[in-house]
Order: C-alpha cells, then structure tokens, then sequence
C-alpha cells in the first residue's frame, strides 16, 4: 500500500461546480500538507500549503486537513476550464530538507 | 530569479550511453531535490541537497546515478550507462523550508 493514495480520475465537472479532490495517507509523522496543480508538460505548482491540522482559503481554494483520520482536501469553488490540470497532494515532515511524499494525482476537467 | 531554471528540456539517449542534465535552483533556496516523473503522475524521490552537501540519498540507484551540488555551478544529474527504465521526466525543486518548494520544469529523458 502507498503512503499516500489519491483518486486517479479524471473527474469531469461543469464550469462553476465545485470540485473537491481528497488524499488518504498513513504516515502520522506528516506535519505539512500541500497540494499542487500541474498543467500537462510542466512542472508542478504549488497551490496551498497546510501545517497540522485546520482549514486554509485562499480565493477560490481551500484546504481541509483532518490529521485525526489522516484525510485531506481540496476545494475549489466556481471551478473554470482553466483549472483543468492534474492535482497533486505533498506531504512531508517537520524538516525543510525531508522529501516530499506525493499522491498519484487526480485528472480534473472543467468543460465550458 | 524566481525559478528553478532547468536544462536541457528535452534529451534523447541511446541505451548504454551518458546522460546529464542540470539545474539552477532559487537563490537563497539553501534545499535541493531530485525527482524522477514516470507512469504520468507517480513521482519518486531520488536526492536532496543541503547547500553542497547530500542531505538524502534513499532513492537512488547507485550503480548508475550520481549527483552533484557545487558552490557557483548548477546542480547536475548523471546517469551513467542509461536504461530504457530511465526514460521519465525528472524534476528538480528547491526549498528554504518545509512547504515552499518550488519546481523547474523539468527535464524529458527518452532512452531508446
């Protein structure tokens, strides 16, 4: 079993729905929770970070970390074509030099 | 700048022969990391640098890969005697703490 596991997708969505895309994972030593968006032959973007446990917004984005079940997610409100992308949640430790662990992604389509 | 600069984009290597590819990571990121992209999404650590230092090496293969962060030069990565298995996109990130990484590019490797 991965440390990480997220829904591969796609997931298909009206332009304006609300999209939420969720990662499970197993390890407790995770104190930051990121996710990333990553357009189709480019790098990854960081979205949003998230330290413990709580509920971060930023504009359209919010980030739900639930440590007690190990369970985080993403929303997005008002979701636009240009949001199509693979999206990508990171975890890693206390230490800036630890690697980050990711979840497999998960395809989002926004159609007009 | 602002980001993680990272060359070639593109390189095409026959089975057996070198491969090297580069990366100038943010000034004043004093973390560095390696990662190889295959199977679409699955990312998988292979190095991580503290200045010039290796901070983790847990993910990578030895025998073959090698890495280098010296001070006024890129970062490198090399494989010595590439394997069709070689073939991914590898990333490279760097960080000053435990949430802000920021990726390159990337750089698409084909061994044929």
């Amino acid at each position: 079993q991965k440390e990480v596991e997220q829904d591969p997708g796609p997931l298909s969505v009206p332009e304006g729905a609300i999209v939420s895309l969720n990662c499970t994972y197993s390890n407790s030593a995770f104190q930051y929770f990121m996710w990333y968006r990553q357009y189709s032959r480019k790098g990854p973007e960081l979205l949003m970070y998230t330290y413990s446990s709580g509920n971060k917004e930023d504009g359209r984005f919010t980030a739900q970390v639930d440590k007690s079940s190990k369970y985080i997610s993403l929303f997005i409100r008002d979701s636009q074509p240009s949001d199509s992308a693979t999206y990508l949640c990171a975890m890693s430790d206390n230490n800036a030099g630890n690697m980050l662990t990711f979840g497999g992604g998960t395809r989002l389509m926004v159609k007009p | 700048g602002e980001e993680v600069a990272q060359t070639p984009k593109h390189l095409v290597r026959g089975e057996g022969q070198k491969a090297k590819l580069y990366c100038a990571p943010i000034k004043g990121h004093s973390y560095v990391f390696w990662y190889q992209q295959v199977l679409k999404n699955e990312f998988k650590f292979l190095i991580s640098f503290q200045n010039e230092n290796v901070f983790d090496e847990t993910g990578m293969p030895k025998e073959r890969f090698s890495a280098k962060c010296l001070p006024n030069s890129p970062c490198s990565l090399e494989i010595q005697a590439t394997k069709l298995e070689d073939s991914a996109v590898y990333f490279c990130a760097s960080s000053r703490n435990p949430y802000g990484y920021t990726f390159g590019s990337g750089t698409r490797l084909t061994v044929v």
